[in-house]
């Protein structure tokens, strides 16, 4: 069965600070979701990548879909408070399927 | 908000016992989700309605059943508690069932003592 693994698993990083987060699969990937989860609440979608190469912006968050990589990735510039959370990725295959998360911390 | 709601948004009930948790999805939605988000698991896909009907089945265990009715709302039943069923859960809801674009309510935490 396919499994997403993101990295890293925890990140701490200052305000204004840009970030990165990965999403690896162990199988082809025929699109990339992105959502987003404050603690214990529900989850936000935050964008859909569909096409290799495809990259899509939503304010200060960037995301790509390398598909020979099997891997999209998130960019956060600029970071705020408001960016803290948990970020989920996640792959369609017969039902949708989440990736480990990845805890962001941002402090002023 | 995502146009999803879930009730109730606590429950704390003892092992052995039933429960049941109810999703109403955004308006227009036909397609239901259920999800048990655990700190070891991870978040894992229950079961799909598509308009009345399941469509999709995941992890869900043989205690635990769901129904979506006319009106599109959904309830998950979880019977026979045991302390491990302790979660999240969260209901989503998208247009179609193909779409994996879903809208996920605020969730339901169940603490089974």
């Amino acid at each position: 069965s396919q499994e997403l693994e993101q990295s890293p698993q925890s990140l701490i990083v200052q305000e204004g600070k840009n970030l990165t987060i990965n999403c690896t699969s162990s199988k082809t990937l025929y699109g990339l979701y992105w959502y987003k989860q404050k603690y214990g609440e529900g989850l936000i979608f935050l964008m859909m990548l569909q096409k290799g190469g495809e990259e899509k912006s939503h304010e200060k968050i960037t995301a790509k879909l390398d598909e020979k990589k099997q891997q999209s990735s998130l960019h956060i510039t600029a970071s705020q408070p408001s960016h803290a959370g948990i970020y989920l990725c996640g792959a369609p295959t017969d039902k949708l399927i989440f990736g480990t998360g990845t805890r962001l911390q941002v402090f002023p | 908000d995502s146009g999803v709601t879930q009730t109730p948004k606590h429950l704390i009930t003892a092992t052995g016992q039933r429960v049941t948790l109810r999703c109403s999805p955004r308006s227009g939605d036909l397609s239901v989700y259920w999800y048990q988000q655990s700190l070891d698991q991870g978040l894992q896909f229950l079961i799909q309605y598509y308009n009345g009907e399941e469509r999709a089945k995941g992890n869900i265990l043989e205690r635990f059943s769901a129904q979506q009715f006319p009106d599109l709302h959904s309830e998950l039943n979880l019977s026979s508690l045991e302390l491990g069923d302790s979660a999240l859960y969260f209901c989503a809801s998208s247009v179609d069932n193909l779409s994996y674009e879903q809208y996920f309510g605020p969730g339901t935490r169940l603490t089974v003592t």
